[in-house]
């Protein structure tokens, strides 16, 4: 069964520095994985997704995450922190047994970004 | 293209009372999800539909709430009696795998409404 382990439910960082969100998966097949995005009283949006190819997957804001099966992480990192990166952020996984039809999600990591 | 629609955005009820939720998802989405989202549990999937119909609906908490799904571009959500513990944000979200054809045109990625914050007094 697929699960998805998030490092630290808050992550503190300053304005500038290097974020690193950490996400470990569990899935017996390669799987699919995804970081979500949530900001204050909004829905959830797509920041970047890996599915095949490069292990090295972009996605918006600057954010970019690695796919390491070796590892079975999927850790998401920006360069220079932005006050607007304050957000809360998800890690999902699917795979082929599910059909790649739901996605389990980990439990979040809180960003905050302090001047 | 719009996105995904739900409403109401806020809703206040008393306790006992029935509550509607409503979700419009992405035209020719082939999967829809009803999500609530609370600061103790966090995330949870409640059910799903793949083509209008209920394929997993092992996460609705107790009888209490029951969705429908009646045509491709309409669910509901609904909780009769409501009740305070029910308070959470309520989000739909839509994906799509399959086109008309069976062909794979997706990967599963989730396309999240603004979400319904319910209030139960």
């Amino acid at each position: 069964a697929q699960s998805v382990t998030q490092l630290g439910s808050h992550v503190s960082v300053s304005e500038g520095a290097l974020v690193l969100l950490r996400c470990n998966y569990s899935s017996s097949v390669p799987p699919y994985l995804f970081w979500y995005v949530q900001y204050p009283n909004q829905g959830l949006q797509l920041l970047l997704k890996y599915t095949t190819g490069a292990t090295l997957v972009k996605g918006i804001n600057g954010f970019e995450a690695e796919f390491k099966k070796s590892e079975t992480s999927f850790h998401l990192t920006k360069p220079s922190a932005h006050m607007s990166d304050a957000a809360e952020y998800f890690c999902a996984v699917t795979e082929p047994n599910s059909g790649y039809s739901t996605l389990t999600f980990g439990k979040g990591t809180m960003l905050l970004v302090s001047p | 293209d719009a996105g995904v629609i739900q409403s109401p955005r806020h809703e206040v009820t008393e306790m006992g009372q029935e509550v509607t939720l409503r979700c419009k998802p992405i035209s020719g989405h082939d999967y829809l999800f009803w999500y609530r989202q609370t600061m103790m549990r966090g995330l949870e999937l409640l059910i799903y539909f793949n083509n209008n119909v209920p394929i997993d609906d092992s996460g609705m908490p107790e009888d209490r709430f029951s969705a429908k799904m009646p045509n491709a571009s309409f669910s509901t959500l609904k909780i009769q009696p409501s009740e305070p513990r029910d308070s959470a944000v309520y989000f739909c979200a839509s994906s799509l795998l399959w086109d008309g054809q069976g062909v794979k045109r997706g990967t599963g990625e989730l396309f999240f409404g603004e979400g319904s914050r319910l209030t139960v007094l």
